[in-house]
């Protein structure tokens, strides 16, 4: 089975500054994706960044970058210049190659609030 | 990316009584999701609806509860069947064939509270 784990449900940081968030994994797949959401107040779900467990580069979206460290199986969201329409929930999920594994399975978040 | 849309985007209900979502997709998918989320709490997969056979649900729901159907290839319904306030939670459809590298995309989501 997979799980998501996102140890900090809050956190806080100042305008212009980067913020990274922390997400570790556990899985016996060789085969896996992760994927980063952010949920805004209204209660959408947007997606982010992606990163294939195959993949050599860390992934990049704009200010959005994914820190991926295989062996520690932890793929952290680092956001650079933060900005105050960032401040919303942010969640990382994984999806396996088959059976159950096929869904995405999602961490608890992390509640992101930018100060001014 | 494809573009899903739900109705309603919220609604207020009293209990016992039983409220369907509609989630239409702008194109045609192979598998669509239904997610709760509860106030506070991370998503979970209510079932997974693939056109022409009936939806798989996950542990902890049931058909009676959440009927869904999916007549065709771009849209789905949820059923919320006689509610209770447990029931008050964001639910949310989503799109995608289920790969491992494919990103899946959510509508934005129906707001429920139940009286």
């Amino acid at each position: 089975a997979q799980k998501i784990t996102q140890t900090q449900p809050g956190m806080f940081v100042q305008e212009k500054e980067a913020v990274t968030l922390d997400c570790t994994y556990d899985t016996s797949d060789q085969s896996y994706g992760l994927f980063w959401y952010k949920q805004p107040s209204s209660g959408e779900m947007i997606f982010l960044i992606y990163q294939g467990s195959y993949d050599e580069q860390n992934a990049t979206e704009g200010r959005y970058s994914l820190n991926f460290q295989k062996a520690r199986k932890s793929a952290n969201l680092v956001i650079s210049a933060s900005q105050l329409g960032d401040s919303a929930m942010y969640f990382c999920a994984m999806r396996g190659p088959s059976g159950s594994a096929r869904q995405l399975t999602f961490g608890s978040g992390t509640q992101l609030t930018v100060l001014p | 990316s494809a573009v899903i849309s739900q109705k309603p985007s919220r609604d207020i209900c009293q209990r016992g009584t039983s409220l369907t979502i509609q989630c239409q997709v702008d194109s045609q998918v192979t598998m669509m999701f239904w997610y709760r989320q509860q106030p506070g709490q991370s998503l979970t997969l209510i079932a997974t609806a693939n056109q022409g056979s009936e939806a798989t649900y996950e542990s902890g729901f049931v058909i009676d509860k959440f009927p869904i159907s999916r007549p065709n290839l771009t849209f789905s319904t949820l059923t919320v069947s006689n509610m209770s306030p447990e029931d008050s939670s964001i639910y949310l459809c989503s799109v995608g064939t289920g790969r491992v590298q494919e990103t899946q995309y959510f509508g934005p989501g129906t707001r429920l509270l139940v009286l």
